[in-house]
């Protein structure tokens, strides 16, 4: 079974600390992976996509891919209230389109 | 412009009805995906269509029966329907590119079987 492990949460941080939220994945040939945000009722909404080994920055959103270790995280700095939102991370085998989802893990950003 | 859109945004039936859901995308993505959410879980995919035909149909019982009329439209005919299947249904979609497969999805549509 190719499973993307998530720690279900909820995880607490204050207002304008560092979040990180973090994945593992199994399925050695996985090639590309993403970063959801879902609000209550809502949608998922990409929010990262990352390909290769290392970091990539959007504004306050940072993905981190480690392949040798299968391992995907996301950091959000100087977290908001707005951020309070289930996050799901998505893994997808090379040449294919089926995602994997993670469990998701709720994030409380508070006052 | 990232925009997949559903209709209808609720939808209530009864298990004797015959109700269809609807996905339109005009990002030019020849991949498109029905998913059901149940609540405080992950997405599960139920369908995938590639180039307008269907590629991936994960054992989904036959109540549910998917149609992509075009590549930028994606129906979901519902039939005789049980109430476990009331969930938030999910359509997206994704262009295949060097980047991966990344699939935007839409608002859902709440359905809700008495």
């Amino acid at each position: 079974q190719k499973e993307v492990e998530q720690n279900s949460g909820p995880l607490s941080v204050p207002e304008g600390a560092i979040a990180s939220l973090n994945c593992t994945y199994s399925d050695r040939g996985s090639q590309s992976f993403f970063w959801y945000r879902q609000y209550s009722g809502k949608s998922p909404e990409l929010i990262m996509s990352i390909y290769s080994n290392g970091d990539k920055e959007d504004g306050r959103f940072t993905a981190q891919l480690n392949k040798a270790s299968q391992y995907v995280s996301l950091l959000i700095r100087d977290s908001q209230p707005s951020d309070s939102a289930t996050y799901l991370c998505a893994a997808c085998p090379g040449g294919g389109n089926k995602l994997t989802f993670g469990t998701g893990t709720q994030l409380k950003v508070e006052l | 412009d990232t925009e997949v859109t559903q209709t209808p945004k609720h939808l209530v039936m009864g298990m004797t009805n015959k109700k269809s859901l609807k996905c339109e995308q005009h990002m030019g993505h020849r991949a498109m995906y029905w998913y059901k959410q149940k609540a405080k879980k992950p997405p599960e995919l139920m369908f995938v269509y590639s180039y307008e035909k269907l590629s991936i149909n994960e054992s989904v019982p036959s109540r549910f029966s998917p149609e992509c009329p075009n590549s930028s439209l994606l129906n979901l005919h519902l039939h005789a329907l049980q109430p476990e299947d009331s969930a938030l249904y999910l359509c997206a979609s994704s262009q295949a590119s060097s980047l991966g497969y990344e699939q935007f999805f839409g608002p859902g549509t709440r359905l809700t079987v008495l």
